[in-house]
C-alpha cells in the first residue's frame, strides 16, 4: 500500500500564483523527498528534507516537514506554465535502507 | 552528475515474447537499483530492489519468475519481462541509489499486443 497520500490529487492555477501540495504518511521516516514527473517521462528529484529538519528551500520551492503530524508540504511560488507536471512525495523509512515509498501524486496544471 | 539511462525507451512486442530493459547509472556506481512500474495517471509502484551481486528482493505480489532481475555490475541492472502479456503493458522506471537520493531513468514504455 502507498505510504504517502497526497492532496489535492489535481490542482489548476494561473501563472504567477502559488501552488501548495500536501503529503501525509504513516510510519517513521528518515527523510522525505519530492519528485516531479512530466507526462510520460522519468522522475526528477526536487528536494530532500530529513526527519530532523523542518523547512527547506530551493529556488522557488519551499518544503516543510512536520513529523508530529506526519505531513509535508511543497510550495511552488510564482508558478510558470513550465511547472505543469505531476509531483510526488516519497518517504525513506527507518530501517528500509534507501527504499522509497511514493504517494499518489498531485497533477498540477499552470495555465498561461 | 547522477544520470541514469534506460534502454529501450519504447518497445512494442507480441504476446508471449520476452523483453529486456536495461538500466544504467552513467556517472556513478550504484550498489542498489530499484524497479518500478507505473500505470497511466497513477503513482509508481515498487516492483523490486536490485542489489549488485545478489538476488533481487521482490515486493509482495510481484512474480520473480515473471520479472527477472539481474544486477551484474555496479552500473547496470536489467529487468526481463518473460512471456509478456497485454496486462504487462505499462511504464517501467528504474532508479539508482546514491546516498539518500534515488535518481531515476527516463522510463521504458512497454506495449504488449
Amino acid at each position: 500500500s502507498q505510504q504517502g497520500e497526497e492532496d489535492p490529487q489535481a490542482l489548476s492555477i494561473q501563472e504567477g500564483e502559488n501552488a501548495t501540495m500536501n503529503c501525509s504518511y504513516k510510519t517513521s521516516i528518515n527523510n522525505l523527498q519530492w519528485y516531479r514527473q512530466n507526462s510520460g517521462r522519468g522522475l526528477v528529484h526536487l528536494i530532500l528534507i530529513r526527519s530532523n529538519e523542518r523547512e527547506k528551500h530551493s529556488g522557488r520551492l519551499r518544503v516543510t516537514l512536520d513529523t508530529s503530524k506526519k505531513s509535508s508540504s511543497l510550495l511552488i511560488t510564482a508558478s510558470r506554465a513550465a511547472d505543469t507536471a505531476s509531483y510526488f512525495c516519497a518517504t525513506g523509512r527507518t530501517g528500509a535502507g534507501n527504499m522509497l515509498t511514493f504517494g499518489g501524486g498531485t497533477r498540477l496544471m499552470v495555465k498561461p | 552528475g547522477a544520470v541514469v539511462s534506460q534502454h529501450p525507451s519504447w518497445v512494442i512486442c507480441k504476446s508471449g515474447t520476452s523483453v529486456k530493459i536495461e538500466c544504467r547509472s552513467l556517472d556513478f556506481q550504484a550498489t542498489t537499483m530499484f524497479w518500478y512500474r507505473q500505470f497511466p495517471k497513477q503513482s509508481l509502484m515498487l516492483m523490486a530492489t536490485s542489489n549488485e551481486g545478489s538476488k533481487a528482493t521482490y515486493e509482495q505480489g510481484v512474480e520473480k519468475d515473471k520479472f527477472l532481475i539481474n544486477h551484474a555490475s555496479l552500473t547496470l541492472s536489467t529487468l526481463t519481462v518473460t512471456s509478456a502479456h497485454p496486462e504487462d503493458s505499462s511504464f517501467y522506471i528504474c532508479s539508482a541509489s546514491m546516498s539518500d537520493t534515488q535518481y531515476f531513468g527516463p522510463g521504458t514504455r512497454l506495449t504488449v499486443l
